[in-house]
């Protein structure tokens, strides 16, 4: 079983805030690292695939960064809006075949 | 292009019964991968199937079973339900390999045993 651990649990923040989770991994035998925002009643949503140590990735006011050697991801959301309110999912692969789910973090934005 | 689908959505179980639960991949999408999501817990990887073949498995008892079609449809069976097998089911498919490309997740049955 492959150990991902994902920090804070949950969030609660302001509208207009910026804000950041942390996702770590194995640092060995790493294949890929995979980002998801899941909301309420709906299905896991994909934001980013990332696979080469250094990566950084951008969606809108989302983005991601990859540190493969000391296992870690960052997922940053700026100017927080209520529609981000969801729970963040990362998954690490090592095998290409299979992922590894955090726990993720629940984050709720406030007007 | 239509999204995964799953069936039933919601489904009703007694302890000692079994349950069957479908997929259906995107158009195109050859890999299908099964997940239980249960309260508390992240989301835990069941198998993967790619043209027909398991290829990865993970960590569940032998209870759980799935196959594929030759259609890359999808099914995952339970059998001797147990009060712990509560979950939400997900499955998620992708052109050829899950760990590296985007998986793209149905809306899952939530499955109750009592």
């Amino acid at each position: 079983i492959l150990n991902v651990e994902q920090s804070p649990q949950s969030l609660h923040v302001q509208e207009g805030d910026s804000t950041n989770f942390t996702c770590s991994f194995p640092s060995s035998n790493f294949y890929a690292l995979h980002w998801y925002r899941w909301e309420t009643a709906k299905s896991p949503e994909a934001l980013f695939v990332m696979t080469l140590n250094g990566d950084e990735k951008k969606k809108g006011r989302i983005s991601a960064t990859l540190n493969t050697k000391e296992g870690y991801s960052y997922l940053y959301i700026k100017g927080s809006q209520p529609e981000d309110s969801a729970t963040y999912l990362c998954a690490f692969s090592n095998s290409g075949y299979a992922l590894n789910f955090g726990k993720g973090t629940s984050l709720l934005v406030t007007p | 292009k239509a999204g995964v689908t799953q069936t039933p959505r919601y489904l009703i179980k007694t302890r000692g019964q079994q349950v069957t639960l479908s997929c259906s991949p995107i158009s195109g999408h050859r890999s299908v991968s099964w997940y239980q999501q249960t309260p508390g817990q992240g989301l835990q990887f069941l198998f993967e199937y790619f043209s027909e073949t398991q290829r990865n498995k993970g960590n569940f008892p032998g209870r759980f079973s799935g196959r594929q079609f030759s259609n890359s449809r999808s099914e995952m069976n339970v059998s001797t339900l147990e009060l712990g097998d509560s979950a939400l089911y997900l499955c998620a498919s992708s052109f050829n390999q899950p760990g590296q490309e985007t998986q793209y997740f149905g809306p899952g049955t939530r499955l109750l045993v009592l």
